[in-house]
């Protein structure tokens, strides 16, 4: 069964940077978009971008261009999402999910990671 | 980047009651709008895809329609464990973006 693991809650001050893992595992894990969203408390849910683990294609949201960049590790099935220059609003709940193969329809979704920025 | 807006913000209803659910695109998404519910605390979970395609393990009476701008989901005879939150996403065209959510809380 497809499952996505990420990594534990990060406690980070400003200007610091995080790296966030999501861990897959049940499927081919290079022809399936990877698809990073956020959540802030209370708040609702917020596209960030995609990569595709076969050939490391990314698409964004402008705002997190250079923000957040996508990596993917074909050999351990794993994508990763580095937050940069981080500031309060950075504080969230940030989500890995897979949807089909035409990247629609979020299927599957890891169990959020916690990141708390403050001084 | 196209925007969907979600309506109500919130709805108050009682168990037994049938409700929808809007969500609106700026722009022609043909059928690529995907449903989703989120409960406190919890990663959200696909209810609906491609607008009106079923997902397998949701309860029937979860159901969605339209096509082009406006879309809707409804859920026939509300029970106490569909209380939460609902979004809806659009995949037509980068970036995946979401509507703000619709609140279904008890009256």
């Amino acid at each position: 069964q497809v499952q996505l693991q990420q990594s534990g809650a990060e406690l980070a001050r400003p200007g610091a940077s995080v790296k966030l893992s999501c861990k897959a595992s049940g499927y081919t894990f290079t022809s399936y978009w990877m698809q990073w969203v956020k959540q802030r408390p209370g708040q609702g849910l917020e596209w960030i971008g995609a990569i595709y683990p076969g050939d490391g294609d990314t698409r964004y949201t402008q705002k997190f261009k250079g923000k957040a960049p996508l990596t993917a590790d074909k050999s351990s099935s794993t994508a990763y999402m580095q937050l940069s220059s981080l500031a309060s609003e950075d504080s969230a709940v940030y989500y890995c999910a897979r949807g089909g193969k035409l990247a629609a329809g979020l299927a599957y979704w890891g169990q959020g990671t916690l990141v708390t920025v403050s001084a | 980047d196209i925007v969907l807006t979600q309506s109500p913000a919130t709805l108050s209803v009682t168990p037994g009651d049938s409700v929808s659910l809007s969500c609106r695109a700026s722009q022609s998404i043909s059928n690529n709008l995907h449903w989703y519910q989120q409960k406190s605390h919890e990663s959200p979970r696909l209810l609906i895809k491609y607008a009106s395609q079923s997902i397998s393990g949701i309860p029937s009476r979860f159901s969605g329609s339209g096509s082009g701008t406006d879309f809707t989901l409804s859920i026939n005879s509300v029970e106490t464990e569909d209380f939460g939150m609902y979004f809806c996403q659009q995949s037509n065209s980068w970036p995946h973006t979401f509507g703000g959510g619709t609140k279904l809380e008890i009256k």
